[in-house]
Order: structure tokens, then sequence, then C-alpha cells
């Protein structure tokens, strides 16, 4: 069965000590892992895609990055702007045109 | 008006109310979707729209009723909804559907938070 896992569930920063959350996933055949990021009472904001292992995207302070089991997102130096939930969703080859498979997201708090 | 709009943002209906909830977008996309999020849980797929058309529906109660007059306008029309039912509704839209190797990203509205009461 198609499945994302991400961790931590959620993870507090002091402002510029870089971290990376991790999505793992389970999928047979996968057509592209996507990252969001969600703030509170708002719609998930498009960040990155990714096709394939060893991919990499770099956007300001955010690297994601992928292998065949997981992705990563590195933020360098974080700032309080930061602070959201990243959620990470893949789409299998298999699946329905456009079912994306989301985690459940890592809350991140960037502490000033 | 950019990207997706959704209105309202937020509403109160009791159990045997009938409301609709309305989705924009601003992006020339022919693909349109509807997401439930709860509390802890992964985002839930409800339909799929491609060029006006009806492609997926996730098992989805028949209480919420989708609608979609052309490839910009996306409703969902609710009827005698449970408690459990209350959640933030997302609509989403995408260029295309993926097809073969080729995957769309979905941008998303700001939702609209729907308490059943």
């Amino acid at each position: 069965e198609d499945q994302v896992t991400q961790s931590p569930e959620a993870l507090r920063l002091q402002e510029g000590e870089s971290s990376s959350l991790n999505c793992s996933y389970t999928v047979s055949g996968l057509r592209g892992l996507f990252w969001y990021r969600q703030d509170p009472g708002k719609g998930p904001e498009f960040l990155f895609t990714l096709y394939s292992a060893g991919e990499e995207k770099e956007k300001e302070r955010l690297k994601a990055t992928l292998t065949k089991k997981e992705s990563f997102l590195h933020i360098t130096a974080p700032k309080p702007e930061d602070s959201a939930t990243y959620l990470c969703a893949v789409q299998a080859e298999q699946t329905g045109a456009n079912n994306l498979f989301f985690g459940t997201g890592t809350r991140l708090t960037v502490i000033p | 008006e950019t990207g997706v709009t959704q209105t309202p943002r937020h509403l109160v209906m009791g159990m045997t109310n009938k409301k609709s909830l309305k989705c924009e977008q601003h992006l020339g996309h022919n693909a349109m979707y509807w997401y439930k999020q709860s509390a802890k849980k992964p985002l839930e797929l409800m339909f799929v729209y491609n060029f006006k058309e009806q492609t997926e529906n996730n098992s989805v109660p028949s209480r919420f009723s989708p609608e979609c007059p052309n490839s910009s306008h996306l409703f969902l029309h609710l009827h005698t909804l449970q408690p459990e039912d209350s959640a933030l509704y997302l609509c989403a839209s995408s260029q295309s559907l993926a097809g073969g190797t080729r995957s769309y990203e979905q941008y998303f509205g700001p939702g609209t938070r729907l308490t059943v009461t």
C-alpha cells in the first residue's frame, strides 16, 4: 500500500540552527514527490517537485533532496518566518491520475 | 484576484442545513480538486475534475455533492452533514492531470473552515 511518513512530528529550532525534515515513502513507482508549506489557517503553498533519485532543488534557505526511499528538506540558518508545517506528498504511477498521498507534516517552530 | 480563491472562509452550519462552498482559480488550469483536512490526519482527496468532467470520487458520502460548471469554478454542495464532517476543506488546481511520467503540482486555496453543530 502506498504510504508517506514524515518525521519528526514537531521540531523546535533556535534561529540560525540548521536541521533536516524527513519524508519516507513507499509507492509502487514514483511519479513525483512534492513539498508544501502550510501556515496556520491557510492552504498549503507549493515549494518543490522532485522526480528522480539524486535530484535536488533549492529555494532561499530550503533545499530538498530525493533518494529511492525518502526525501529530506534541509533548512539552513532558519529564521522565525520559516515557522510553519511542512507537508510531503507523493504521486504514484499506478494510482488514480492525480491522487496525492500526503504525510501528516512536520510542525517547525523557529525561536528568535 | 490571483491564484486560487475560496468562499466563505468560515462556515458554521447545523446538521439539517444546506450550504455551498465556492472555489475559483485564476491560473488558467484545467484540473480542479477538493480535499478534506482534519486535525492530525493527512489531507484526503475527495473529488477530481478535468475540463469540467469528474474523473475521481474517493468514496465520498453523498451528502457532499460537487459541481464544476467550467474549468475555473468548482462548488461543493453540503447537506445533512454530521459533526465529524467538521474540517478544513481545501480546493486546488493544476495545469492538467498527471500522465505517463509527468506530474503537475497542485496549487491550493486558503480553505473553508467548516464547523457542523
